[in-house]
């Protein structure tokens, strides 16, 4: 089945520097992927529409100058925090759908960010 | 997309059968009901989805009602390991459109 792959799975990092996240899709091509973020004890929010070869698209609230999306190839989205702060902490999910007809999209394991 | 009710919790014993409720009574003629679940700090995973038929699969079972305004997910012998918040989700199977989560159930399955 459809695998979606992130990268790292955690990292910590001080306050003020920029953290990049990858997320691959394994064995399809994805011309669109999404970015969610999952605070403790709570559901997931999506963030942003990652679109290759354009602009992603940002869920209201959110800051595109601080997230920095790529979707520069079909099986590549990076997800870029800028200047990362404390309450930038949480866990950041990416999902893609194959482009085969009634396939679900499918979930990264997820990147465990820590802000020091 | 439209929006679903589920229960907040429930409990199930290990080795029986959990039949987890959904409400989306706004559900529109295009909207599939989609089912994941979300161990803890993983990624959710796919379960299964339906438009008006039930579905089985490997994992579980999908009844959805005739007038198509609820459905139940149903977890035929539930292991320690089908613990995990389980989200119902109704979303159009057109374009690509993400999912947007509630906040689910958590289902503790009891030894």
């Amino acid at each position: 089945g459809a695998v979606v792959s992130q990268h790292p799975s955690w990292v910590i990092c001080k306050s003020g520097t920029s953290v990049k996240i990858e997320c691959r899709s394994l064995d399809f091509q994805a011309t669109t992927m999404f970015w969610y973020r999952q605070f403790p004890k709570q559901s997931l929010m999506l963030m942003a529409t990652s679109n290759e070869g354009s602009k992603a698209t940002y869920e209201q609230g959110v800051e595109k100058d601080k997230f920095l999306i790529n979707h520069a190839s079909l099986t590549l989205s990076t997800l870029t925090v800028t200047s990362a702060h404390p309450e930038d902490s949480s866990f950041y999910i990416c999902s893609a759908r194959s482009q085969v007809d009634n396939s679900p999209l499918h979930f990264g394991n997820g990147t465990r960010l820590t802000v020091t | 997309d439209a929006k679903t009710t589920q229960p907040p919790s429930m409990d199930c014993a290990e080795g029986r059968a959990a039949n987890l409720p959904c409400n989306h009574s706004t559900i529109s003629g295009n909207e599939y009901v989609y089912w994941y679940r979300q161990i803890h700090s993983q990624g959710p995973q796919y379960i299964i989805h339906g438009l008006k038929n039930n579905e089985t699969n490997e994992m579980a079972s999908l009844i959805i009602t005739e007038d198509r305004k609820s459905s139940t997910l149903i977890l035929p012998h539930a292991t320690l390991r089908d613990t995990a918040v389980y989200y119902c989700i109704v979303r159009s199977h057109s374009g690509n459109t993400p999912l947007v989560f509630g906040k689910g159930t958590r289902l503790s399955v009891i030894a």
